[in-house]
């Protein structure tokens, strides 16, 4: 079964914590990103990256940090110090970036602060 | 970025009607692309329209692009239930820039 898998589904966060999404594809893709959705709102692009060990800031990368040691993974981590981090986040990959890219979306990850 | 800009932000329609929702952008594009997203659920890509194609279909979905107004529509013809979900639009501009997207248009369709 070929696509893109985000894990977990829920997660929760404490005041001062860290956390880690996981998003893992098997279409072997070059490029994946990471976005943040706010409730009723659109997306908007957290990080990027198009090649292994390479990632660009995207609109709101403040309080986020990422990785990308494998072709098949890119991790995203909230850190402490993004203060509203309560929102859909969601992975997306495609064949090698923009443009004329299609990108193929996980289910995403809710993130919600106790 | 290039983000797009949808219109409405909600339609309501009754199944068998057809739903239309807009789309501007600020500046020359490659091509655009919309995408669907059901609530709770990641994004569905739908159709891409390239700058030199004025229209496309799909099933019962008619894109049309402007690029001389910066605008494309997206079309959902005899509308199901099943077609209950936000519609974003993603323009796409030159090589090494990013896909950006507009707020959405909540669509629901009513039995």
């Amino acid at each position: 079964d070929g696509g893109i898998t985000q894990s977990p589904k829920y997660l929760f966060r404490k005041e001062g914590q860290n956390v880690t999404l996981s998003c893992e594809q098997n279409l072997n893709h070059d490029a994946m990103y990471w976005y943040r959705q706010d409730p009723g709102q659109g997306l908007r692009l957290i990080y990027y990256s198009q090649i292994v060990n390479d990632f660009q800031k995207g609109d709101i990368a403040e309080g986020y940090s990422v990785s990308r040691e494998k072709k098949e993974s890119f991790p995203l981590t909230v850190t402490s110090a993004q203060k509203n981090p309560t929102a859909f986040y969601l992975c997306a990959s495609s064949i090698k970036g923009p443009p004329g890219d299609i990108q193929y979306f996980g289910a995403g990850t809710r993130l919600s602060v106790l | 970025s290039q983000q797009g800009e949808e219109d409405p932000q909600a339609l309501s329609i009754q199944e068998g009607e057809n739903a239309t929702m807009n789309c501007s952008y600020k500046t020359s594009i490659n091509n655009l692309q919309w995408y669907r997203q059901n609530s709770g659920r990641g994004l569905v890509h739908l159709i891409l329209i390239r700058s030199n194609e004025r229209e496309k279909h799909s099933g019962r979905l008619r894109v049309t692009l402007d690029t001389s107004k910066k605008s494309s529509s997206l079309l959902i013809t005899a509308s199901r239930a099943a077609d209950t979900a936000s519609y974003f639009c993603a323009p796409d501009k030159a090589a090494g820039n990013k896909l950006t997207f507009g707020g959405g248009t909540r669509v629901l369709v009513k039995p």
